[in-house]
């Protein structure tokens, strides 16, 4: 089994409606993250999570919202889904090691076209 | 905050060397790390240099780090099919443990026949 979950994988919404992006983890980790990757651009940091009580916004973080339902479940949400939020996203988690060494695992990603 | 730069398109022939580059401005990058992803999936970390040391040799790949000019690169020894794939510069700023990964746009690697 994967260790970082994302569902839907693929997602076409109309503009103006609500939509909901969840992640799940089993591998322990205090830290979340979620990005969207657009071509040419990288992946930027929408929102991350330290452990269940932290919230915190990332670059782009307009627009969307978050939820750090438990120690393995983080979900984006897209209060008013609009066309440029069309994109790949990606859940990620972490955890610190010895000297601040930090190795992100992503999720396999999650397709949304707006319409 | 921190500005990484890559160039987004490489082609190698295969079984040559791929050299891919980034520049990044946080002088207090702490570790650098290199992602790959592959077609169709999420990213994986692939390999990884700290601040102190300025080259890292794994197998095919080699990362060096010029802290000076804030220039890091990946070489890819003998270049396969398999390698083609959009690779992320990534450098994390400072021990802090609020300090955060930031990614490059990714380099996407093709290789000629």
């Amino acid at each position: 089994d994967a260790d970082v979950t994302q569902t839907p994988r693929n997602r076409i919404t109309k503009t103006g409606k609500r939509i909901m992006l969840e992640c799940s983890q089993t591998k322990g980790h205090d830290r979340m993250y979620w990005y969207r990757q657009d071509p040419g651009l990288g992946l930027r940091l929408i929102y991350y999570s330290f452990d269940v009580k932290d919230i915190n916004k990332g670059e782009i973080s307009d627009g969307y919202s978050v939820s750090r339902q438990a120690q393995a479940k983080f979900s984006l949400s897209l209060e008013s889904a609009i066309p440029n939020q069309t994109a790949l996203y990606f859940c990620a988690t972490s955890d610190l090691g010895p000297e601040g060494r930090e190795t992100q695992y992503f999720g396999p990603g999650t397709r949304l076209l707006v319409l | 905050g921190e500005d990484v730069e890559q160039s987004l398109f490489l082609s190698v022939r295969e079984g040559d060397s791929s050299v891919i580059n980034c520049t990044y401005t946080d002088s207090s990058s702490t570790y650098l790390y290199w992602y790959k992803q592959e077609p169709g999936a999420g990213l994986q970390l692939l390999t990884y240099i700290f601040s102190n040391m300025d080259m890292k040799q794994d197998q095919r790949l080699t990362v060096l780090l010029n802290k000076k000019d804030k220039h890091l690169s990946l070489r890819i020894a003998d270049t396969q099919t398999g390698d083609s794939a959009i690779y992320f510069c990534a450098p994390k700023g400072g021990y802090s443990s609020a300090s955060k990964i930031i990614f490059g746009s990714g380099t996407r690697l093709s290789i000629r026949p």
